[in-house]
């Protein structure tokens, strides 16, 4: 089975830097996601590392360590909207040919002035 | 552009009466299809999962079940509803499995409260 560790809150001033970390136990890995959803609304993609490394979109920065299971994501120069829960998560392959995701519980982030 | 549509947007229904939901996705063909549930505060729960027309997979023992009519369309229904069965139902979509099948996008959800 898979199983994801991440903070369930964070908090942090706007335009500060804030890294949301993730860890991970499963059968079988292909990569790490990351999504963003907004209180009431639908969980949006950000990001998907699937090699070791750091991968930029922006002011979004997604991290990933195999070999520790390990991955975060990093937002920089905070912003107010950023206010949201993240969510990291794992595909596993189904015997269908399909990926299935596997989702963390959340993390609440809240942008404080 | 790839656009996926689900309704009703808010659903209130009473304990023992029916439910269905619809999604449908624009834009693809031959798209992977997932419902999922959330609980207020929670992470998100598989459902169901469809890699083609009537082919459904089920993840959970539940009191849902779920129907691929049609190519992009993806139905979840229960005959009788039960009060543990209210939460944020969430309609996705991804490529086949040729594509990139692990980033999902999901539709605009149905707040469902069963009374």
């Amino acid at each position: 089975g898979q199983s994801l560790e991440q903070p369930s809150e964070v908090t942090a001033v706007e335009g500060a830097i804030v890294q949301i970390n993730c860890t991970y136990q499963t059968s079988g890995f292909y990569g790490l996601s990351w999504y963003q959803q907004h209180d009431g609304g639908a969980p949006t993609f950000l990001s998907y590392n699937a090699l070791d490394g750091l991968e930029e979109t922006g002011r979004f920065s997604s991290f990933l360590s195999r070999s520790d299971s390990y991955g975060y994501l990093l937002l920089q120069e905070l912003q107010m909207k950023d206010s949201a829960s993240y969510f990291c998560a794992v595909p596993s392959l189904s015997g269908a040919g399909s990926y299935q995701l596997t989702f963390g519980k959340g993390t609440k982030l809240s942008v404080i002035p | 552009s790839q656009t996926i549509h689900q309704w009703p947007a808010t659903l209130v229904q009473p304990v023992g009466s029916p439910l269905s939901l619809e999604c449908t996705v624009e834009g693809t063909s031959n798209p992977n299809l997932y419902w999922y549930r959330q609980a207020a505060g929670r992470g998100l729960q598989l459902l169901f999962y469809s890699v083609g027309i009537g082919q459904i997979s089920s993840e959970v023992p539940q009191n849902l079940s779920a129907s691929r009519p049609q190519d992009r369309q993806f139905i979840l229904s229960s005959k009788k509803l039960l009060l543990s069965d209210s939460g944020f139902y969430l309609c996705a979509w991804s490529d086949p499995p040729q594509g990139k099948s692990y980033e999902q996008y999901f539709g605009p959800g149905t707040r469902l409260t069963v009374t």
